[in-house]
């Protein structure tokens, strides 16, 4: 069982440089989100998708892209990488949204930028 | 918008005792769901407990509990038995049914042996 799959696990950018944090699951999950995690922080909610071709803002959008084509698939994409987007990334995914079911979290994905 | 606050940043609890840790809460919502994760050094993020604000009855879950006091808007999470693999960081958690969901700054548990 795959569960929550996010890759890469580690990344270093420079300024201004674009990349795509991918997320997967096989769950067959219709929510999915993207936190950030930042130290003395807790995670705080980047996008999330209900389902498929839908997508909606959480408390820090700013700076990010999401799109959701498949239900699997949930990429975040950084268009211009800044020093204040280094962070720890984290996707789950749950049957529904709504806290009604459990989310399951990907492994993080830690993400440096010079 | 809602906000999370745990007001104990470190606590540390002697194997086989109970420790509690605090949440409180700010929503000026009448339902949503509340949650503890516990966040080992692995980084992986695994729900300890949850509860619905529509239940008035504490959850439990082995040897978790919570003390869920909707009016006050407090969340508390008692572990007891402390046992050395609960040493972790501890973030409560609140969602909205508009999917809106918001973490506390967490508690780094540790229990001594």
């Amino acid at each position: 069982n795959a569960g929550v799959t996010q890759t890469p696990k580690f990344q270093v950018l420079k300024t201004g440089q674009s990349m795509t944090l991918q997320c997967a699951q096989d769950m067959n999950h219709e929510y999915m989100s993207w936190y950030r995690q930042d130290p003395g922080m807790g995670l705080r909610l980047i996008h999330y998708s209900v389902g498929a071709g839908i997508t909606d803002q959480g408390e820090v959008p700013n700076g990010y892209n999401v799109s959701r084509s498949t239900t699997e698939d949930f990429p975040l994409r950084l268009l211009s990488a800044a020093p204040s987007q280094t962070s720890v990334y984290f996707c789950a995914s749950s049957y529904g949204g709504r806290g009604a079911n459990v989310l399951t979290f990907g492994a993080g994905s830690r993400l440096t930028v010079l | 918008a809602q906000t999370v606050t745990q007001s104990q940043p470190e606590m540390s609890v002697q194997e086989a005792e109970t420790v509690t840790l605090s949440c409180t809460y700010d929503t000026s919502e009448n339902n949503y769901y509340l949650f503890w994760y516990k966040q080992p050094p692995s980084r992986q993020m695994i729900l300890v407990i949850r509860q619905e604000a529509y239940k008035q009855q504490n959850a439990t879950e082995n040897r978790f509990s919570v003390n869920f006091q909707k009016a006050a808007k407090s969340f508390s999470l008692k572990i007891s038995d402390s046992q050395l693999g609960d040493t972790a960081m501890y973030f409560c958690a609140f969602m909205n049914l508009n999917n809106d969901m918001r973490f506390g700054a967490g508690t780094r548990l540790t229990v001594k042996p």
